[in-house]
């Protein structure tokens, strides 16, 4: 599985867009990059996954460059309900059952 | 929107005790999975499950722990001989047989923190 690298921690105001990079150098073909999010005391809950170029959902952004060994998660407007943890994982596709591996993910602080 | 839901939400035993944490997967799912969360540490993977049967398991889950789907509905993790070391918060999740994007999205239970004394 490839490792994946980010921030420990990033802090950001109400309203300012928020972009978070990770790396993942060994990234293989059949890996999807995938983004959780993480609450104090909650499960990890999906936000966003892709492929290649960019995905957009109504929570969040993802970039990823041609050569894919980066992507970016991007928060736009955050606000202090998006203080949580988040991580970047590289999951297989094609591939049920697969565990995920999370790393320590990065901690984004919102203030007011 | 369906949820996997966990009980107890705390459990509290003796050392040397057996445990059993309960998670009702989303209805439609036939990927299970247990993950653990030591406080301040990271998400870690226990087990994967499908059609009734371990299909990963990483090095934590040794033979004191063990996996079973009783019935159509619920999901059991047993923990036989509890140590103070698996004091966590245990995460269930679920996931479909095949996302619509060729990935698995999976949905994790809100936990149980379990707490060896």
């Amino acid at each position: 599985l490839a490792k994946t690298t980010q921030p420990i921690s990033m802090d950001s105001y109400e309203g300012q867009e928020v972009n978070i990079t990770c790396s993942h150098n060994n990234i293989a073909t059949n890996d999807y990059i995938t983004w959780y999010q993480q609450f104090p005391s909650q499960g990890p809950r999906f936000i966003i996954q892709g492929y290649k170029t960019k995905v957009t959902n109504e929570v969040a952004s993802l970039f990823i460059p041609a050569d894919r060994k980066s992507s970016t998660l991007s928060l736009p407007r955050v606000s202090l309900s998006d203080t949580a943890v988040y991580y970047c994982l590289v999951a297989q596709a094609n591939q049920a059952g697969t565990a995920l591996i999370f790393g320590k993910g990065t901690t984004l602080s919102v203030s007011s | 929107e369906p949820e996997v839901t966990q009980t107890p939400s705390h459990q509290v035993t003796q050392m040397g005790q057996e445990v059993i944490l309960r998670c009702v997967p989303i209805s439609n799912h036939l990927y299970f999975y247990w993950y653990r969360q030591i406080l301040g540490q990271k998400v870690e993977f226990l087990v994967s499950f499908y059609n009734n049967e371990i299909s990963e398991k990483s090095e934590i889950f040794d033979d004191q722990f063990s996996v079973e789907r009783p019935d159509g509905s619920n999901f059991t993790l047993k923990i036989r001989s509890t140590k103070l070391e698996d004091s966590a918060m245990y995460f269930c999740a679920s996931s479909a047989l095949r996302g619509t994007s060729g990935s698995y999205e999976q949905y994790f239970g809100p936990g149980t923190r379990l707490t060896v004394t």
